[in-house]
């Protein structure tokens, strides 16, 4: 099955853009999701269909895709996007979820 | 408002199985996936498997051996069951709505299974 490369950790300054990057090992067949966990919550969908942005999610949140990678960017952070950051998508084998990023807001 | 709950035994001992139900509200659960993921304290994310409205289920390859996921449609529910538990198999477990070509879009709040004597 297809594996999804997370960078283990980002830090930024508020106000900065965040970029956490997703890496697939093969090209992908299926539309990549982000999810936003904080610490004792459930993940929330914040990216579907790469780039697609679900209702109730801020607009400094947006997702992209170039060849087998694809970034979620966080712009203008505050200190309520502090939290872990999964990246999913699919492929003949089922779900597969990234190994997380956690977002830490300086 | 799509609301999910998970409910079942929060601690289960090794060898035997564990079994989840996952109740619906707010939502029909006809026309979608429906999937079970669980986080193991500190860790990542791991996708269980998943059922559509007919019964139809996908499993993650290293769990397939030991998991099975039902629907009820009449009750709004879908369910989990893992058997011959071990340690590794204590988890935050979550349902949601979703999975294979879709987003899970709507997860339940988790529930904590803890495999032990």
């Amino acid at each position: 099955s297809s594996e999804l490369i997370q960078p283990p950790s980002v830090s930024v300054s508020p106000g900065q853009t965040a970029r956490i990057t997703c890496s697939a090992d093969s090209l992908p067949n299926q539309y990549t999701s982000w999810y936003r966990q904080r610490p004792g919550q459930a993940p929330v969908l914040v990216i579907y269909k790469d780039t697609e942005r679900p209702s109730g999610i801020p607009e400094r949140f947006s997702g992209s895709t170039s060849g087998t990678t694809v970034t979620l960017t966080i712009s203008g952070v505050q200190a309520e996007d502090e939290a872990d950051y999964y990246c999913q998508s699919a492929d003949s084998s089922g779900v597969v979820f990234g190994g997380g990023t956690k977002l830490t807001v300086l | 408002q799509i609301q999910l709950q998970e409910s079942g035994p929060g601690l289960v001992k090794p060898s035997e199985t564990l079994s989840l139900t996952c109740t619906l509200s707010g939502v029909s659960i006809t026309h979608y996936y429906w999937s079970w993921i669980r986080q193991s304290p500190g860790k990542g994310l791991e996708w269980v498997g998943y059922v559509d409205d007919s019964g139809i289920t996908k499993y993650n390859v290293a769990l397939r051996s030991r998991v099975f996921i039902s629907v009820d449609t009449s009750k709004s529910q879908f369910s989990l069951n893992v058997n011959s538990v071990t340690a590794a198999d204590t988890a935050m477990y979550f349902c949601a709505r979703g999975g294979g070509p879709a987003a899970l879009d709507h997860w339940g709040q988790g529930t904590l299974v803890t495999v032990s004597s």
